[in-house]
């Protein structure tokens, strides 16, 4: 079945540590990929996206991702975390469009980060 | 300079009421979304309408009825309020969806907190 995976639930990190989210996607065709961010009581913020090219991908905050084609994986990573980076994140897809195809956005069931001090 | 605007922020009522939430967008976009957030952050698509015309509709209840007066708003009226209606509904806006090799990113309003008491 077609699907987006976050395998973590929580993570916890020491604020200074470096953080990698992971997300696993299961489509037949590659889709186009996004991050989003959700800061508690918050909208949903863009991280960054993957639609073709360079496969290390870069976006807001400091934060980077990586398509792995052979792992069907586009992880979140940052060298170095702030407190102020505790929050909710999503990986979402768009399954590749058909004609007359739709821009829906499916989204993992995200991974809370906390950040300690 | 509010791109996405959800009114309101908070909505608390009882079981059986009709209740609307209003969604604007001043991007100049010609697409825009409905999205329920549960009480376990799942994010999952309701309703798009593209240029006022509606595109895709999930497998939700026919209590809900969005409407799109113009291109910049789509509000979301939902009738004989159910306990399990509560969750968080964000309204999004895009560029409508292309055959073009890439999606259009979604930009999310705050959200609206919807309670049923």
């Amino acid at each position: 079945a077609q699907s987006v995976t976050q395998p973590d639930i929580h993570i916890t990190v020491s604020e200074g540590a470096s953080l990698e989210l992971r997300c696993n996607y299961s489509y037949g065709a590659t889709p186009y990929l996004f991050w989003y961010v959700q800061s508690p009581g918050q909208g949903l913020q863009l991280l960054l996206k993957y639609f073709s090219g360079d496969t290390l991908v870069q976006g807001i905050k400091g934060f980077e991702a990586e398509f792995k084609r052979s792992q069907s994986s586009f992880n979140l990573r940052k060298p170095s975390v702030h407190w102020s980076d505790a929050a909710e994140y999503f990986c979402a897809v768009v399954p590749r469009l058909i004609a007359g195809g739709y821009n829906k956005l499916i989204f993992g069931a995200g991974t809370r980060l906390a950040v300690h001090p | 300079d509010t791109a996405v605007s959800q009114t309101p922020k908070y909505l608390v009522t009882q079981m059986g009421n009709d209740k609307s939430i209003k969604c604007e967008q001043n991007l100049g976009h010609d697409t825009m979304y409905w999205y329920k957030q549960d009480s376990k952050k799942f994010l999952k698509i309701m309703f798009s309408y593209n240029n006022k015309e509606l595109i895709i509709n999930e497998t939700v209840p026919n209590r809900f009825s969005p409407k799109s007066p113009d291109k910049a708003h789509l509000n979301l009226h939902i009738n004989s309020l159910e306990l399990g209606d509560s969750a968080v509904y964000f309204c999004a806006s895009s560029h409508p969806p292309s055959d073009r090799d890439y999606s259009e990113t979604q930009y999310f309003g705050p959200g609206t907190r919807l309670l049923v008491l």
